[in-house]
C-alpha cells in the first residue's frame, strides 16, 4: 500500500502571506507510460464534502483559483496557496490514486 | 449537474449490518469508477473502497477488508456499500465519490455504530 504522508498538520498564516503544504509518498505515483503523476488535492470545510482542486499533481480544476499551485513529481508534492484568503481556511489533503487510493492525514490552515 | 445522493446510514449495533447507497445522476454512470470515502468524528478523510467502471474490480481498504463488500448497478444508476460486522471504529460520514480522481462527491450519510 502506498502511504502519503503530509508537512506540517497545521499551519497559521497572515492573510495574504504564502502557505505551503508537503505531501510525501511511499513510492512513486508517477506512471512512466504517461508521464503522469497520479496525484491530487482536495480542500475540505466543516458540513462539506471534499472538494477536488487539483488533479495530475498539477492540473487545477475549472473555477479553482489561481493562487492555488500544485508542484511536484516522483515522490513529493508541494500545494501552495500564494495569498492566503479568509475563505481558504479548511483542512488539505494530498490523495494517491496511482495504485487504489490514499489520502495523506491532513493539514489544517489557519488565519494568524 | 453531477449529483450524488447517499442514503442508508443509521445507527446501528457493533456486529450489526448496514446497506448504504448512493444514486448517482447527471453523467454517465457506467463510464466512471466510484468510491467509498469516510471521516470519522474529529479525524481525517479515509478511502474506504472502489469499484471500476465495469464493476468488475473491487479494492478494499485494510480496514474493511472482508467485512465491506461494494458494488454498482448500472440499470438503476445507484453504487452500494454493504456494511457487515460493524464495528465502534466504523462510526462515521460516509461519502460517495465519482471518477478517478474524485470529482464529484455527495454531502454524506452518517453511520453510527453503537450499543
Amino acid at each position: 500500500d502506498i502511504v502519503m504522508t503530509q508537512s506540517p498538520d497545521s499551519l497559521a498564516v497572515s492573510l495574504g502571506e504564502r502557505a505551503t503544504i508537503n505531501c510525501k509518498s511511499s513510492q512513486t505515483v508517477l506512471y512512466s507510460s504517461n508521464n503522469k503523476n497520479y496525484l491530487a488535492w482536495y480542500q475540505h470545510k466543516p458540513g462539506q464534502p471534499p472538494k477536488l482542486l487539483i488533479s495530475w499533481a498539477s492540473t487545477r480544476q475549472s473555477g479553482v483559483p489561481d493562487r492555488f499551485t500544485g508542484s511536484g513529481s516522483g515522490t513529493d508534492f508541494t500545494l501552495t496557496i500564494s495569498s492566503l484568503q479568509a475563505e481558504d481556511v479548511a483542512v488539505y489533503y494530498c490523495q494517491q490514486y496511482f495504485n487504489a487510493r490514499t489520502f495523506g492525514q491532513g493539514t489544517k490552515v489557519a488565519i494568524k | 449537474e453531477v449529483q450524488l445522493l447517499e442514503s442508508g446510514g443509521g445507527l446501528v449495533q457493533p456486529g450489526g449490518s448496514l446497506r448504504l447507497s448512493c444514486a448517482a445522476s447527471g453523467f454517465s454512470f457506467s463510464d466512471y469508477a466510484m468510491s467509498w470515502v469516510r471521516q470519522a468524528p474529529g479525524k481525517g478523510l479515509e478511502w474506504v473502497s472502489l469499484i471500476g467502471a465495469s464493476g468488475n474490480d473491487t479494492y478494499y481498504a485494510d480496514s474493511v477488508k472482508g467485512r465491506f463488500t461494494i458494488s454498482r448497478d448500472s440499470s438503476k444508476n445507484t453504487l452500494y456499500l454493504q456494511m457487515n460486522s460493524l464495528r465502534v471504529e466504523d462510526t462515521a460520514v460516509y461519502y460517495c465519490a465519482k471518477g478517478r480522481p474524485e470529482d464529484y462527491w455527495g454531502q454524506g450519510t452518517l453511520v453510527t455504530v453503537s450499543s
